[in-house]
């Protein structure tokens, strides 16, 4: 069974920073394309990061360009996002997905909230 | 970036037809895709590729369209299938959604 479990959410002021983690299992990780897409309170869907399968190329949009990186190591069959500069506008919950190669997303986390606030 | 339309909510009852559907400000070929989601869970995956049902999804589910016209038909309709609906698109760059149609019994 394939399950994608992400943890290091919580409560973080503006400006600072935080690392999200994914851990995955039930699938051969270094095969996949990895993705995170977040999802504001009451929100629809926003891609926020793309990864290839050696983690040499990466993808973001504008929105969050120069403040997220993403990042994953295979050895672990983990895929992270480092956060910094976070605006109250990062506010939602993160989700870690798989992406086929269409780049449609077959396999979700559960999601992990973040919430930035003073 | 490439937007797309949905229409915000539809009431429809169990047994009847629905169609839900998806229009993109530009074309993306087929490279459209249809997710549920239910209150407090992940998106789950049901249609990529416009018209390719994912594994496991019953085939009361179905995908129609290419270019800037898509639509999910759910056929017949269960107590169950309540839920949000969002299209998303990978054609053009960002990956874009949907602002999700809610779909609600009466």
């Amino acid at each position: 069974e394939v399950q994608l479990v992400e943890s290091g959410g919580g409560l973080v002021q503006p400006g600072r920073s935080l690392k999200l983690s994914c851990a995955a299992s039930g699938f051969t990780f270094s095969n996949y394309y990895m993705a995170w897409v977040r999802q504001a309170p009451k929100k629809g869907l926003e891609w926020v990061a793309t990864i290839s399968t050696s983690g040499s190329r990466t993808y973001y949009p504008d929105s969050v360009k120069g403040r997220f990186t993403i990042s994953r190591d295979n050895a672990k069959s983990s895929l992270y996002l480092q956060m910094n500069s976070l605006k109250s506008e990062d506010t939602a919950t993160y989700y870690c997905a798989s992406r086929g190669i269409p780049g449609y997303l077959p396999y979700w986390g559960q999601g992990v909230m973040v919430t930035v606030s003073s | 970036d490439t937007v797309l339309t949905q229409s915000p909510a539809l009431a429809v009852s169990p047994g009847e037809r629905v169609s839900i559907s998806c229009r993109a400000s530009e074309g993306v070929n087929s490279y459209m895709h249809w997710y549920q989601q239910k209150p407090g869970q992940q998106p789950k995956l049901l249609i990529y590729k416009a018209s390719n049902l994912a594994s496991g999804v019953p085939a009361r589910f179905s995908g129609s369209g290419s270019g800037t016209d898509f639509t999910l038909t759910i056929d017949p309709v269960e107590a169950d299938d309540t839920a949000t609906y969002f299209c998303q698109q990978s054609w053009n760059d960002p990956p874009t959604f949907g602002a999700g149609t809610k779909l609600e019994l009466k």
